[in-house]
């Protein structure tokens, strides 16, 4: 079975301020991880993926296999970063997410 | 990208009811799927509408509840049956073009059941 756990339901943090948003997964294979925003009134769009191992908007994230952990880590917030963030989850042979909870971020001026 | 077009974007519908939900993509893609994501909660996978074919359930959705239809590479329909206030949720159609890209969405159906 496969496991997205988001701990934090709501971060807050001030503009220039550096934010974490934590993501834990099981999974018995290989993943592939990804993360999703998700902009007030915006459809749900793809923020990053492991394997691209790419920056985007600031937003880095990297795969620790040991603690099965994909962390997003962006260095300075943006206010427009306020947005909801979900980290989500497939095997290498399968299309099927799976997704976390969802973690809430505001990003005060 | 695929664009990805989703009507009705919002509907308030009385129990007992059903509702179609549909999904129509700009290119032809290789998976599509249906999720739900009810108040307060994450996304949850329906189903994966296969192309000439009955849809894949996930455990918990039955075909019955949730018929989908998919009839070509571009399109597809979910629909919700026999609604009740529990069905309040939004529902989301998702692409996959395929050679492990990762996967698109529409902007979601948001529907109250009263």
């Amino acid at each position: 079975a496969q496991r997205v756990t988001q701990p934090e339901k709501l971060l807050s943090v001030f503009k220039g301020a550096p934010v974490e948003l934590k993501c834990n997964y099981s999974y018995s294979g290989s993943p592939e991880l990804f993360w999703y925003v998700q902009y007030s009134r915006q459809r749900l769009q793809l923020l990053l993926r492991h394997i691209s191992r790419e920056s985007i908007k600031g937003f880095t994230a990297d795969l620790n296999k040991g603690e099965t952990s994909f962390h997003l880590k962006k260095p300075f917030a943006q206010e427009e970063d306020s947005a909801m963030y979900y980290c989500a989850l497939r095997g290498l042979d399968d299309y099927k997410l799976s997704f976390g909870a969802g973690t809430t971020v505001t990003v005060r001026a | 990208s695929a664009v990805i077009s989703q009507k009705p974007s919002r509907d308030i519908c009385q129990r007992g009811t059903s509702l179609t939900i549909q999904c129509q993509v700009d290119s032809q893609v290789t998976m599509m799927f249906w999720y739900r994501q009810q108040p307060g909660q994450s996304l949850t996978l329906i189903a994966t509408a296969n192309q000439g074919s009955e849809a894949t359930y996930e455990s918990g959705f039955v075909i019955d509840k949730f018929p989908i239809s998919r009839p070509n590479l571009t399109f597809s329909t979910l629909t919700v049956s026999n609604m009740s206030p529990e069905d309040s949720s939004i529902y989301l159609c998702s692409v996959g073009v395929g050679g492990g890209s990762p996967l698109h969405f529409g902007n979601g159906t948001r529907l109250t059941v009263t």
